[in-house]
């Protein structure tokens, strides 16, 4: 079935730990993007890469970091996991010149 | 930067009853997208509008993008049970932009 797949799909982590999501899309979409989902607070860009090779910093990027090695996978890496950082996680991707946006199913993290 | 309102922020009606949603902004959008979320899952693209005075309809729900391309309304008619979830709506700064810009969302909630 195409779409974007995310793993894990909920992680309880250790403050100070490193972590990484992975996310994969097999649409070809050139364009990736990860967001942090916050009760009252919407959706809010983390990171983009309008294509393989390239990264962006979104809203929030503090604290993360990315990698676009090719078109279908878009990792978002947590350095040191703060508790700060407890959120569900959505990576999404798009076509080339086109808004929309095709979201993943998410990651709960719940940083202690 | 630029921001979308959306409101109501929460609503709770009646199976049958009919419901308007707003999405406001100060800023020109290129084209807008509305998205419905269930919980645990991740946001689904109902539409896109482009075109200024733009109206679709997708079964009972009609969507309107306004004439100056600044703001867009989501109308549910009969609403049923099944339409309970978050709508979020969201805005694409130029032609060909791949970033959105997104509201915080109406929970609707739709009571049998």
């Amino acid at each position: 079935i195409a779409g974007i797949t995310q793993a894990p799909t909920s992680q309880i982590l250790a403050a100070g730990r490193r972590m990484t999501l992975r996310c994969t899309q097999d649409m070809r979409h050139n364009a990736m993007y990860w967001y942090r989902q916050d009760l009252g607070l919407g959706l809010r860009l983390i990171h983009y890469s309008n294509t393989a090779g390239t990264t962006g910093k979104g809203e929030v990027p503090d604290g993360y970091s990315v990698s676009r090695a090719n078109t279908d996978d878009f990792p978002l890496t947590l350095a040191s996991a703060v508790p700060s950082q407890t959120s569900v996680y959505f990576c999404a991707s798009s076509p080339q010149g086109r808004g929309e946006q095709f979201f993943g199913p998410g990651t709960r993290l719940t940083v202690l | 930067t630029q921001l979308l309102e959306q409101s109501p922020q929460f609503l709770s009606i009646q199976e049958g009853e009919n419901l308007t949603v707003y999405c406001n902004s100060s800023s020109v959008f290129s084209s807008l997208q509305w998205y419905r979320q269930e919980p645990g899952e991740g946001p689904v693209l109902l539409v896109t509008v482009v075109t200024g005075g733009e109206v679709k309809k997708l079964k009972r729900l009609t969507f309107q993008f306004g004439d100056a391309r600044k703001d867009s309304s989501l109308h549910i008619t009969a609403a049923q049970p099944g339409d309970t979830g978050l709508y979020l709506c969201a805005g694409a700064e130029g032609a060909g932009s791949y970033q959105l810009t997104f509201g915080k969302g109406t929970k609707l909630s739709v009571i049998p």
